[in-house]
This record gives structure tokens, sequence and C-alpha cells, in this order.
């Protein structure tokens, strides 16, 4: 039963180019997530959203921008690839807190390995 | 600001033994604990999630505690497999924000 799905397990881009990383979850969520992982810096969040058409820069938004029309669809924007954002992207979601369900798991997409060239 | 640390960075264990991994974050106002697991080059597994008012929870050989007075939870593995290889991280929601805070993981390996 997949509930996070990301639109490509591995991407090659070359340098300029206009890169868009797709996220959706089924799962009703209010709050989605876009992470960056490289090898010894762990996990830092790019963009957050708390709902359709907000979103809240996290600890590295610079070269990013996020889109999200639909509550159950999250896109990374990749303005203008550079090569110093080759990594693995990874999406989440969660219930918000605020939710009468106490719920508050996180769930996460199986990643994105993007190679920008 | 919250933080999460996690140690040790790294673990290499035989097969069979009993471990504990630890988890710690500076701020106790938070809604939850979670662990996770990740392969390499895969996404996040949920392990076990502890909310803030739990003090535990167990799935399978997994045993996760939650003492949010001193800032800590330890995930308890029993008798470990080589399957149990892989990295695992935990993360927190902190109440001044939905944002999940990540420790910087512990890879754990189980050699036969």
């Amino acid at each position: 039963d997949v509930k996070v799905t990301q639109s490509s397990r591995y991407l090659v881009k070359r340098t300029g180019e206009k890169v868009f990383l797709e996220c959706v979850q089924d799962m009703d969520h209010e709050n989605m997530f876009w992470y960056r992982q490289d090898p010894g810096l762990g996990l830092r969040l790019i963009y957050f959203s708390y709902d359709v058409k907000m979103k809240e820069k996290g600890d590295i938004p610079e070269g990013y921008s996020v889109s999200r029309e639909k509550k159950e669809r999250f896109s990374l924007i990749l303005e203008s690839a550079s090569t110093n954002q080759t990594s693995m992207y990874l999406c989440a979601s969660t219930l918000s807190p605020g939710h009468s369900l106490t719920n508050t798991e996180a769930f996460f997409g199986q990643g994105t390995r993007l190679t920008v060239v | 600001k919250q933080e999460v640390t996690q140690i040790p960075a790294a673990l290499s264990v035989p097969e069979g033994e009993n471990l504990v991994l630890n988890c710690s974050f500076t701020d106790s106002a938070i809604y939850n604990l979670q662990w996770f697991r990740q392969d390499p080059g895969k996404g996040l597994t949920s392990l076990l999630l502890i909310q803030s008012s739990q003090r535990e929870q167990t799935s399978g050989r997994l045993n996760a505690s939650l003492d949010k007075s001193s800032g800590r939870s330890t995930l308890y593995i029993a008798a470990s497999q080589p399957g149990d290889s892989a990295t695992y991280l935990c993360a927190v929601i902190p109440r001044d924000t939905d944002k999940l805070i990540f420790g910087t993981g512990t890879r754990l390996q189980v050699f036969p």
C-alpha cells in the first residue's frame, strides 16, 4: 500500500536545466516536506508546506522553489540546476499535530537520486 | 532551536547481540519522536512512533523508549540479525513547529 510516491527514482540533468521533482501522497495529510540527503550532512530541510498554496523555507532553500496547488501533490523545482545540487531528494508527509487525530507519523517516498552533469 | 543527536555514529556487532541506539534532543517540548530505518540508496521506513504522552512503543524485536524530561530516546534491538544492517534515524516534531527535525543517524552493521 504505497502512501508517498516520488515521480522518479533516478534523474540525470544538465547544468542550467529547470528540474521538477514530484511527490504525491494519498493520506490526506496537511504537511509535506522536501529534504536533501548528502553523506556526512544528514537530512536537511529544503521547504515545507502546511496547506495548499502555503509554504515555508527550510534550512537550505537557496536555488529551489516549491509548488503546492493540490493537497496531495508537492513539487520541488530547481530553477537552474547546478552540480552542487546533485543529491538524494526525499519527500515526506504528516498530519498536522493540531489535527483532531493524534497520529502524526511521518511517511517518506522512496527517494530521487538526482545527478546534475 | 531544537537539535537532535545520535550516538554512536556507527556500530558493528555480531549476529545475536542485543543492542541499544541512542537519540537525544535539546528541547523537551515535542509532539512526538519517531524512529526510522534507511537502507542504502532508499527512502526512510518508519519503525516506531512515540507520542509525547507515551513512554515506549514495541514492534517485534524493537522497543523504543522516550524520556522527555531528560531529552532522550533509545531504540533497543533484540537478537540482532544481518538483515538489521541499515542506518537508523530518529526525528522529533517540536511543539513550536510542524517540522521534522532529524538526527544524523547511526549506521549499524550486523555480521554473521
